[in-house]
């Protein structure tokens, strides 16, 4: 496709549960990070991915929160033993070459809730 | 504390008003970015400034970088019901990832 794909676009779970969320990059793009926006607390940085190496992950709210990269392509973040506080939209970007000037493209996000 | 500080939080105005909104800072930018996010999507950038007093028009919109490049603002002329929706300012510090202020939620009504 033409643009970032992620998926599924919704998932409710149950707290406690584990659950994974996919994103797929524009091609070509080297960079990708993770975003999740709530009402609260706007939208956050969570980690950025420059090939399948996560050089910064500073944003990971907790240890229950990682994520992965396979073939400089594809990418999964995965929340183990959901709280119903994880339940925001968690929204993928992919970058060109992932410098300060290289624009930033968005998917349209996975809306997690947990109950 | 919030590095980046949006106002208004929302906005609610008729077709054909006029509108600012404002994105400030203490911190000091080498760039600064808009974007606008529609209900279901990703955000999707608008506009980035770099220079200090700089002003870029985008056919109704005209955003202006201030002249010490610690704030912007995003004035929208005749606005229509398709200028609705969430309007981000973001600036990238560590050179990777963006940090975005909590937007100014745009209503248009015909």
């Amino acid at each position: 496709g033409a643009g970032v794909s992620q998926s599924p676009s919704n998932k409710v779970t149950e707290k406690g549960k584990d659950v994974e969320l996919r994103c797929d990059p524009i091609s070509g793009h080297t960079a990708l990070y993770w975003y999740r926006q709530s009402l609260g607390q706007g939208l956050e940085f969570l980690i950025y991915f420059q090939g399948n190496s996560a050089p910064d992950k500073s944003g990971l709210p907790s240890d229950r929160f990682s994520a992965e990269r396979t073939g400089g392509s594809v990418s999964t973040l995965t929340i183990q033993r959901t709280q119903q506080e994880d339940s925001a939209v968690y929204l993928c970007a992919s970058s060109f070459t992932g410098g300060p000037g290289d624009t930033q493209y968005f998917g349209p996000g996975t809306r997690l809730t947990v109950l | 504390t919030q590095l980046l500080e949006q106002s208004p939080q929302f906005l609610s105005i008729q077709e054909g008003e006029n509108l600012t909104v404002y994105c400030n800072s203490s911190s000091v930018f080498s760039s600064l970015q808009w974007y606008r996010q529609e209900p279901g999507e990703g955000p999707v950038l608008l506009v980035t400034v770099v220079t200090g007093g700089e002003v870029k028009k985008l056919k109704r919109l005209t955003f202006q970088f201030g002249d010490a490049r610690k704030d912007s603002s995003l004035h929208i002329t005749a606005a229509q019901p398709g200028d609705t929706g969430l309007y981000l300012c973001a600036v990238n510090q560590a050179g990777t990832a963006l940090i975005f202020g909590k937007g100014t939620t745009l209503s248009v009504s015909s």
